[in-house]
This record gives C-alpha cells, structure tokens and sequence, in this order.
C-alpha cells in the first residue's frame, strides 16, 4: 500500500541552528503534505503544510519543501528555539483514500539550550 | 479558526464499563471527521473515518461493535468504547477534516487518555 517514510527518527540541534526533516512519498498522484507538531500529551498541530503545485512555502521560521520527480518533502526549521522541541509528524493524502491522511513515523525534534 | 476540541481529556474508568469522547468542531463544519489511536512513541492509527449521518467507515482490525462511532451533525462526532479493557487504554484524538481550496484539511482535538483500571 501507499506509505509516508521519515527521517531522521530522533535530532537534537543546538538553540539557534537549523532543523531539517525529511519525508517520502509513494503515490506520485499525492497533492497534499502537511506537516504537524505534537507536544507531550496533547494533540498534533498543524503548522505548515504545501500543495504539489507549490515548490516551497514558508511562515517565520518554518519552510517546507517539495520535490513531485524525487516523491519527497522537507520541514525546515531556522533559529530553533526550546519551545520547538516536539514530535514532528508529516503527512500525505493518497488518491483514492477518501480525504485519509498517512502519517510518517514521527521525529523527536530536542532543541538543546 | 479550525479550532477542535475533546472531551473529556481524560477518564479513568473500570473494566467492563462504556466511555463516551465528544469530538467536535469549534469554528467550522466538518465534512469528515475521524478518529484515531495513538500508543507512547508511536505515530498515529486510524480507527475510523466518520461522515454526518452516515455509518463510519473502520479500518481493518478495528471491532465496530466495540468502538461505537455516531456522527450526528457537521460539529459533533462521538467514540464510545464499550465494554472496556485495560487493553483499551490508550490516547485517542479526533480530527475534522474542511475543505479548502479543493483540499481537505485536517485539523485534530486535543486528546483523551483513557485508563481502563
């Protein structure tokens, strides 16, 4: 079936440096990848997110990235800050999956001070 | 906006009883919405995908007649886990899917943790 694959599992940067995680994709009919933040205990937020006819978008220090040829897309994260660590989850809605999302594995983002 | 809230956040109940988690959608009507599974460190697990006033859709693996689903306005959906097991702990979070621009977006309340004692 239609799979989400992220990377890394685990990343612990420095406060201030930059983040980056990386997810593929197998559905080349794919046209929707949002990105979500879960901290401890609650729900997962949705942050950021990109449609396949968009090559990049950003908000402050959040950027995504996609790539439709190589089926992968990234979470960049600039100036990171404590308050950044969280679990990061992409996703992606499969054609044909009636609106379903299919999620990454997850990233613990620890930003070290 | 797309605001979702839960409730309750959290219940302790015991084995064999029924719980009920409200999901519901603050600031907008959702076409779907659905719900999910998740266990400590692990991503989340679809159960089920609710559409108003229709019965819900399960995924494989999950009992129908163990997790009650009902959907009965473009606000409201519950999940009602009957007959409760200690295995049946777990966090569970809703989500309420609008459409936008030709693209369903998903936005998730914040969660019950339910502890079967």
């Amino acid at each position: 079936g239609e799979n989400v694959e992220q990377h890394p599992s685990t990343l612990s940067v420095q406060e201030g440096d930059s983040a980056v995680i990386k997810c593929t994709y197998s559905d080349s009919a794919s046209n929707y990848f949002p990105w979500y933040k879960q901290e401890l205990g609650k729900g997962p937020q949705l942050i950021i997110d990109i449609r396949s006819n968009v090559g990049e978008k950003k908000d402050q220090r959040i950027a995504v990235t996609l790539n439709k040829t190589a089926k992968h897309f990234s979470l960049h994260i600039t100036e990171t800050q404590p308050e950044d660590s969280a679990v990061y989850f992409c996703a992606a809605i499969f054609s044909g999956s009636a609106r379903q999302l299919t999620f990454g594995s997850g990233t613990q983002l620890t930003v070290l001070p | 906006g797309a605001v979702v809230s839960q409730h309750p956040s959290w219940v302790i109940c015991k084995s064999g009883t029924s719980v009920k988690i409200e999901c519901r959608s603050l600031d907008f009507q959702a076409t779907t919405m659905f719900w999910y599974r998740q266990f400590p460190k692990q991503s989340l697990m679809l159960m089920a995908t609710s559409n108003e006033g229709s019965k819900a859709t399960y995924e494989q693996g999950v009992e129908k007649d163990k997790f009650l689903i009902n959907h009965a306005s473009l606000t409201l959906s519950t999940l009602t886990v009957t007959s409760a097991h200690p295995e049946d702990s777990s966090f569970y979070i809703c989500s309420a899917s609008v459409g936008r621009e030709g693209i369903h977006e998903q936005y998730f309340g914040p969660g019950t943790r339910l502890t079967v004692t």
